[in-house]
């Protein structure tokens, strides 16, 4: 089993539709959940991170985090075509270096 | 001001060569970190620099692969006696030390034939 597990897609939604991603994982080690942007043939774009559990809005973006559960999200609200990626979560513990471990990535697609 | 840099894009080899990637970081960041990604998948951690030194090496595959960055800023990954399971996007990734936005370059498309 993966220490992380994110579900690849396809996933596909209208433009202006409220997208959620999600990932689960393994190690109650992990303290630090980054969600990642990659776009075709280019590397992976930090969109947002947040410590330990709870909630994070930027923007159009909102993360969550429920360590309870091992679950984080990525909520994308008022979808845009230019979404249309791959999106990455990302974890690290709190100490231990820096070693991050990546989900498999779930490709979007925001149909105009 | 510029980003990770990497070279070469791509780099054709044959199994059984030696091969080594560079890469550039953003100047001023400390931290620096590869990754190896295949195709359908997340970036896989190969190694951590903290400066000149390799402070997590946990992720090399075995012992054809090395990485060293001498002063500190460039690295160069080394891969020996290449397969065809090598064959994968190489990145490098950036940052400021203790901080967890690590910036990437747009990697390194390795074919082993």
């Amino acid at each position: 089993q993966k220490e992380v597990e994110q579900d690849p897609g396809p996933l596909s939604v209208p433009e202006g539709a409220i997208v959620s991603l999600n990932c689960t994982y393994s190690n109650s080690a992990f303290q630090y959940f980054m969600w990642y942007r990659q776009y075709s043939r280019k590397g992976p774009e930090l969109l947002m991170y947040t410590y330990s559990s709870g909630n994070k809005e930027d923007g159009r973006f909102t993360a969550q985090v429920d360590k309870s559960s091992k679950y984080i999200s990525l909520f994308i609200r008022d979808s845009q075509p230019s979404d249309s990626a791959t999106y990455l979560c990302a974890m690290r513990p709190n100490t231990g270096g820096f070693k991050t471990i990546f989900g498999a990535g779930t490709r979007l697609f925001v149909k105009a | 001001g510029a980003g990770v840099s990497q070279t070469p894009s791509n780099k054709v080899t044959e199994k059984g060569k030696y091969v080594e990637l560079r890469c550039d970081p953003i100047s001023g960041h400390t931290a620096l970190y590869w990754y190896r990604q295949s195709l359908g998948q997340g970036p896989e951690f190969l190694i951590y620099f903290q400066g000149t030194g390799a402070a997590d090496d946990s992720g090399l595959p075995n012992d054809r692969f090395f990485a060293v960055r001498p002063e500190g800023s460039v690295s160069t990954l080394k891969i020996q006696r290449t397969e065809r399971g090598d064959s994968a996007v190489y990145l490098c990734a950036s940052s400021f030390e203790g901080h967890n936005e690590q910036f990437f370059g747009p990697g390194t498309r390795l074919t082993v034939l």
